[in-house]
């Protein structure tokens, strides 16, 4: 069992461009959330998905980010014409069921230029 | 305010000594209180899970405790290690499947 794998593990845009990271879950978790953590700060909710259905993204900005977690294939988070201000570490966590049970990835850190 | 209050924000200490981090919570109701310790660069890892009738739970050299009548929750660190040094995060968990992040403590392990 890899755990819950992200990639890349770092990632440089430049302003405007589109960024698009992937998490792939724990074999047999069908919960997917993800977080974002800003240099020195904790780490801020943003999506929590099930398969092919988002079941709340209160924490995500309602302009530039949208989550997926397609049937087959990994979650994806994209972030389009990204800003220096998004330049965090973005973080993903799977479960089988609900919140116990949590695994987090390691990681993705975006740097914007 | 932030929900989950961890203190303090940093903390030194020479190897093998003892050290106890805080976390209050206003969080109410909830479901369980988790501490997490996540190295620099990685992903939190979990140490313990507590639920709200739990008072005590250890881990190895990692003792958690729980207070739910004043919110409290501490996690002391017996005979500490180099690799010690890290962010420890105390998560509490309300009755949803959202997890509510404290800003964690920074602690540093020095020979």
């Amino acid at each position: 069992n890899a755990g819950v794998m992200q990639n890349p593990r770092h990632l440089v845009r430049r302003r405007g461009q589109e960024a698009r990271l992937r998490c792939s879950p724990m074999k047999g978790h069908s919960h997917v959330y993800w977080y974002r953590q800003l240099p020195e700060e904790g780490l801020k909710f943003m999506v929590y998905l099930q398969k092919e259905n988002i079941i709340d993204e209160s924490g995500m900005p309602k302009e530039r980010f949208s989550a997926e977690f397609p049937k087959e294939g990994p979650s994806i988070l994209r972030i389009q014409q990204v800003v220096r201000g998004d330049s965090a570490a973005y973080f993903c966590a799977s479960s089988p069921e609900g919140a116990y049970g949590y695994t987090f990835g390691s990681g993705t850190r975006l740097t914007v230029v | 305010k932030n929900q989950v209050e961890q203190s303090p924000q940093s903390l030194i200490i020479l190897e093998g000594k003892n050290c106890t981090l805080q976390c209050n919570y206003t969080v109410s109701p909830f479901s369980n209180l988790r501490w997490y310790k996540q190295d620099t660069g990685r992903g939190p890892v979990s140490l313990t899970i507590m639920t709200f009738s739990e008072n005590t739970k250890s881990n190895g050299r990692y003792t958690a405790t729980l207070d739910a009548d004043t919110k409290q929750s501490s996690l002391h660190i017996t005979a500490s290690q180099l690799s010690d040094s890290a962010s420890y995060i105390c998560v509490v968990i309300p009755n949803t499947d959202k997890l509510i992040f404290g800003t964690g403590t920074r602690l540093q392990v020095f020979p």
